[in-house]
């Protein structure tokens, strides 16, 4: 299948900074990119879905102005955490979508976000 | 707005015996059925898949069915093994845009 790759895998940083993840189509070009986040022991919870060249759409109940998605290019997604807190510690993940008949996501690697 | 459903949230079998798993889903435009493998610390990998013009799909010892009429869709492991040990997500995809279930965290006892 199709590769993304996610980058960071693991980071820690310090509570008011910020931190950005990026998340690459390595061999197609994605149009649509999402991201997910996942709390120890839940789901996988979409928080926005990323279109190249416009804005992203967010989820209900998920900050825009602390979550900035960029999805500049069609092989590029960055989420960036703004004036991280603790609450913000947890597994981010992202999917890219391949148009065509099938229509599955691949994911990341997921990256572990800890704010101390 | 979409929802996915997910029973049991936890399963618990013996070595050998089957794992059933079911999953409900609310939007209709849904035509993606994937479910994914998640271990500890690592991102989820997609086990099994089935599309909505397909009632049945088998791959050894997985089997995923669909009655999209009733919007429920189902993972049954056969034989399970002691690796099986994971969290089992199910989920639905319209538009590519893919909700998941909440999770079903299934335990093999050697």
């Amino acid at each position: 299948g199709a590769v993304v790759s996610q980058h960071p895998s693991r980071v820690i940083c310090k509570s008011g900074t910020s931190v950005k993840i990026e998340c690459r189509s390595l061999d197609f070009q994605a149009t649509t990119m999402f991201w997910y986040r996942q709390f120890p022991k839940q789901s996988l919870m979409l928080m926005a879905t990323s279109n190249e060249g416009s804005k992203a759409t967010y989820e209900q109940g998920v900050e825009k102005d602390k979550f900035l998605i960029n999805h500049a290019s069609l092989t590029l997604s960055t989420l960036t955490v703004t004036s991280a807190h603790p609450e913000d510690s947890s597994f981010y993940i992202c999917s890219a979508g391949a148009w065509g008949e099938d229509t599955e996501a691949f994911f990341g690697q997921g990256t572990r976000l800890t704010v101390v | 707005g979409e929802n996915v459903e997910q029973h049991p949230s936890t399963l618990s079998v013996q070595e050998g015996d089957s794992a059933v798993i079911k999953c409900t889903y609310s939007d209709s435009a849904s035509n993606y059925f994937p479910w994914y493998k998640q271990e500890l610390g690592k991102r989820p990998q997609l086990i099994i898949d089935i599309r909505s013009n397909v009632g049945e799909k088998k791959d050894q010892r997985i089997a995923v069915t669909l009655n999209k009429t009733a919007k429920h869709f189902s993972l049954h492991i056969t034989e399970t093994q002691p690796e099986d040990s994971a969290v089992y997500f199910c989920a639905a995809t319209g538009g590519f845009k893919t909700i998941f279930g909440a999770g079903t965290r299934l335990f093999v006892k050697a």
